[in-house]
């Protein structure tokens, strides 16, 4: 049973457009999210995060929307850069996991020049 | 140290043989997990220590994946027997955690050991 699903494998995005990229989840206990990007033969790295008392939180081109209502989250980032190409992982945890992180399959996004 | 620190950073073994990979945590993390990407898949979940203790393993593949964590600190990863479908990527990480008073829940990830069996 999957908690957390990015239900896209991949994405490409014209460099200077908007990408979103979106992740759902299904335990309404999850408190906290987090978005991590990684790049081949490297560990994932901490992007960005939302507690879930907010719905938006932005860290520079960086905007994680969060819909509680929806159980969904998205992750903007504006405008695309060539560098942003990766792949990116939510990951969301609550109290009833010892907030473990509880991690999507990730999607792989591409930045086309 | 600074960051997190796996060794080895790659590793080729015989079908058959056993592999230790180490994870070394950021001092004072007591979460610790240990990950696995095959390749062009997601990061598939192994086990999680909170310290010394385990209290998730539902991730290991099968009775031949086996870790422990010793002192609240460094962790090992064994594979026995090792299989062709077991190369992949092993990726530690480690968090603080709850009680601590800086926790968050942002892991950070080590580099990974990129195992090969053949």
């Amino acid at each position: 049973d999957q908690q957390v699903k990015q239900n896209s494998p991949s994405l490409s995005v014209q460099e200077g457009r908007i990408s979103i990229l979106n992740c759902d989840y299904t335990n309404s206990m999850f408190d906290y999210f987090l978005w991590y990007k990684k790049y081949p033969a490297e560990g994932p790295t901490f992007l960005i995060s939302i507690s879930s008392i907010k719905d938006k939180n932005e860290d520079g081109r960086f905007t994680v929307f969060l819909n509680k209502s929806a159980k969904h989250l998205s992750l903007h980032i504006v405008p695309s850069q060539p560098g942003d190409s990766a792949v990116y992982f939510c990951a969301a945890s609550g109290v009833d996991s010892n907030y473990q992180l509880i991690w999507g399959a990730g999607t792989k996004l591409i930045i086309k020049p | 140290g600074a960051g997190v620190s796996q060794s080895p950073s790659n590793k080729v073994t015989e079908k058959g043989k056993d592999v230790e990979l180490r994870c070394d945590p950021i001092s004072g993390h007591t979460a610790l997990y240990w990950y696995r990407q095959s390749l062009g898949q997601g990061l598939e979940f192994l086990i999680y220590f909170q310290g010394n203790s385990a209290p998730d393993k539902s991730g290991l593949p099968s009775d031949r994946f086996s870790a422990e964590r010793t002192g609240g600190s460094v962790s090992t990863l064994t594979i026995q027997r090792t299989q062709q479908e077991d190369s992949a990527v092993y990726l530690c990480a480690s968090s603080l955690s709850p009680g601590d008073p800086n926790f968050n829940t942002e892991a950070f990830f080590g580099q990974g050991t990129r195992l090969t069996v053949v």
